[in-house]
């Protein structure tokens, strides 16, 4: 029973590499989404997923891609890693946002950009 | 955007002790959640309470939807109970949009 899988755990960028963050859900979830947790400001939406072939932006957005070409997966590809993007990085997963459905999340992953 | 308030920011209890945790948000409401991030980082959801009340063991959430607030009570304190408590909320979007969250520290 794996639920939402991150990788990798850590990362560290220098200023301009590009990389992707993956995320892998078994659970048949169709809503996905990619948060960021910086100290002091809590929880802040990047982008999210309601399905395969849809997404969205969150609060945060710029910097940061997103697809979602499955139900199973929803990576997030960072283009061009600057300093400000230093973080830790979860992911997370329901069946949706309506109706009893909690948000289950992923063990973070925590990128340092120097 | 839906705004999302906690109080406290922090809070240290002694072990046994009982609290209460705030979260006001700025419009109606489809979907509100509990959070616990332990002090390993790890992300484990307490309730979706868009209104009402429910309990589990120790812990218990009322949602007043109609007044924009939602309580965490958490009742005989344990060490274990320590780390930071989100609530989140979607209103008319599919964003769910969190809080800042309250540090609890629970002392033996």
């Amino acid at each position: 029973n794996a639920g939402v899988t991150q990788t990798p755990k850590f990362q560290v960028l220098k200023t301009g590499q590009s990389m992707t963050l993956q995320c892998a859900q078994d659970m048949n979830h169709e809503y996905m989404s990619w948060y960021r947790q910086d100290p002091g400001m809590g929880l802040r939406l990047i982008h999210y997923s309601v399905g395969a072939g849809i997404t969205d932006q969150g609060e945060v957005p710029n910097g940061y891609n997103v697809s979602r070409s499955t139900t199973e997966d929803f990576p997030l590809r960072l283009l061009s890693a600057a300093p400000s993007q230093t973080s830790v990085y979860f992911c997370a997963s329901s069946y949706s946002l309506t109706g009893n459905s909690p948000l289950h999340f992923g063990n973070g992953t925590r990128l340092t950009v120097t | 955007g839906i705004q999302v308030e906690q109080s406290p920011p922090d809070l240290i209890l002694q072990e046994g002790a009982n609290s209460t945790l705030r979260c006001n948000f700025s419009d109606s409401v489809n979907n509100l959640q509990w959070f616990h991030q332990n002090p390993w980082g790890q992300l484990i959801n307490l309730f979706y309470i868009p209104s009402g009340t429910k309990q589990n063991g120790r812990l218990s959430a009322t949602t007043v939807a109609t007044e924009r607030y939602s309580l965490l009570y958490i009742s005989s304190s344990q060490t274990t109970d320590s780390g930071v408590y989100f609530c989140a909320v979607t209103g008319a979007t599919n964003k769910l949009i969190f809080g800042t969250g309250t540090l609890l520290a629970v002392q033996p």
